[in-house]
């Protein structure tokens, strides 16, 4: 069965404190690893899919990297904006079932 | 390009009661999920669609939980009877069905159902 640990569960950061979050995943035969973001109220949006280690992915001022064990999600200089619950969810060949973890919530304070 | 469209927003009920939910996915979209987020966790599948057929509910509670998805595009989760547990946000979801890009799963905003 597929498992997503996320890490940690809460974040606090300076606006401009640069920070990762942390997905470790086991899956059998990886076809994605998603990341989300989402609001209060909202449902998850998507930023990133990884497909393979050694993969990297950017957005304004996040980046996604993935290795076989696990991927971060890198904030650099983080705005007040940036503050979400971020989560990160697994696929595996032959099921479109996305697996998701319990998310890491950000929040930057100005 | 219009997103998941779900209704209601919110709904409140007693338990044994019955509740429905509606979910429009992105025009053309082969593929529909309905996930269930409890408060502090992530989403969880209860049943994906693929055109009118499922594909898998092995996560839904057949005993009180049903979903149909008629002529291959809206879709409707129910409830009967609502039990306190079943408290938490269903999120409605579609892709394309293709592979590659087009594998992203969009989320609607979610109907909070709080069962007292």
């Amino acid at each position: 069965e597929d498992q997503v640990t996320q890490s940690p569960e809460a974040l606090r950061l300076q606006e401009g404190e640069s920070s990762s979050l942390n997905c470790s995943y086991t899956v059998s035969g990886l076809r994605g690893l998603f990341w989300y973001r989402q609001d209060p109220g909202k449902g998850p949006e998507f930023l990133f899919t990884l497909y393979s280690a050694g993969e990297e992915k950017e957005k304004e001022r996040l980046k996604a990297t993935l290795t076989k064990k696990e991927s971060f999600l890198h904030i650099t200089a983080p705005k007040p904006e940036d503050s979400a619950t971020y989560l990160c969810a697994v696929r595996h060949f032959g099921n479109e079932k996305l697996t998701f973890g319990t998310g890491t919530r950000l929040t930057i304070i100005p | 390009e219009a997103g998941v469209a779900q209704s209601p927003r919110y709904k409140i009920i007693e338990k044994r009661q019955s509740v429905a939910f509606w979910c429009n996915p992105i025009s053309g979209h082969a593929t529909l999920y309905w996930y269930q987020q409890i408060l502090g966790q992530g989403p969880k599948l209860l049943i994906q669609f693929q055109n009118n057929g499922v594909v898998d509910d092995s996560q839904l509670p057949k005993d009180r939980f049903s979903a149909e998805r008629l002529k291959g595009v809206d879709s409707t989760l129910k409830i009967q009877p609502a039990k306190l547990e079943d408290s938490a946000v269903y999120l409605c979801a579609s892709s394309s069905g293709a592979s590659g890009s087009q594998e992203t799963q969009y989320f609607g905003p979610g109907t909070r159902l709080l069962v007292l």
